[in-house]
């Protein structure tokens, strides 16, 4: 079945470091891919998406590009904050399925 | 515009009861989907509510059920709790059907301790 495998974490960087955290997918056809990010006792947001190959998605300084031939969404962000501290989940939906299948997720800390 | 509401944001229960989440999708979304997360498992798809009919099940015993009423509001009902049940259950809603690829937001979720 589908699948999503992410880099465990937890990842420490200092503030304004770089930030890459890799994931990679398995799926049938061709899924959405989304970045979802999960701050202490809250809910889940969504942080960026892209929907087809080459696509690349974008927020808040954060990006992923959709590449098909290496089945891969990794996040990147140029100079991280420490707000930026939080839990981040890889995640695809199929195109015939609304079941969200997520990545085990990354807790980032980052220190100012 | 309101997001998605789940009520309560905690709840405690015994072994052996039930116990029943609420989740209020955004006005207008009429897909919801119901995910458990625990610290082992992660994220877990557990039931998908589209126009009050079950359009997709997760893999997890029949103890856990749910439903979704005309006005997409949707509950989830889990019976004779374990203390394995303890976790965020998180509710999800969708603007449209399948064909219309639009993104999930999530509510913050309701906190269940089995004790």
């Amino acid at each position: 079945g589908d699948s999503v495998t992410q880099m465990e974490g937890p990842v420490t960087l200092s503030e304004e470091a770089f930030l890459t955290i890799n994931c990679t997918y398995t799926a049938t056809g061709y899924p959405s891919l989304f970045w979802y990010v999960q701050y202490p006792g809250e809910g889940l947001q969504l942080l960026l998406k892209a929907t087809k190959a080459d696509d690349k998605g974008s927020n808040k300084g954060f990006e992923a590009t959709y590449r098909k031939e290496t089945t891969s969404f990794h996040l990147e962000k140029g100079s991280v904050q420490v707000s930026d501290s939080a839990v981040y989940f890889c995640a695809l939906r199929g195109r015939e399925d609304d079941k969200i299948i997520f990545g085990k997720g990354t807790r980032l800390h980052i220190l100012p | 515009k309101a997001g998605v509401t789940q009520t309560p944001r905690y709840l405690i229960k015994t072994r052996g009861q039930q116990v029943t989440l609420s989740c209020s999708p955004i006005s207008g979304h009429r897909s919801v989907s119901w995910y458990q997360q625990t610290p082992g498992q992660g994220l877990q798809f557990l039931f998908e509510y589209f126009s009050e009919t079950q359009r997709n099940k997760g893999n997890f015993p029949g103890r856990f059920s749910g439903r979704q009423f005309s006005n997409s509001r949707s509950e989830m009902n889990v019976s004779t709790l374990e203390l394995g049940d303890s976790a965020l259950y998180l509710c999800a809603s969708r603007k449209g059907s399948r064909r219309e690829n639009t993104e999930a937001f999530f509510g913050q979720g309701t906190r269940l301790t089995v004790v």
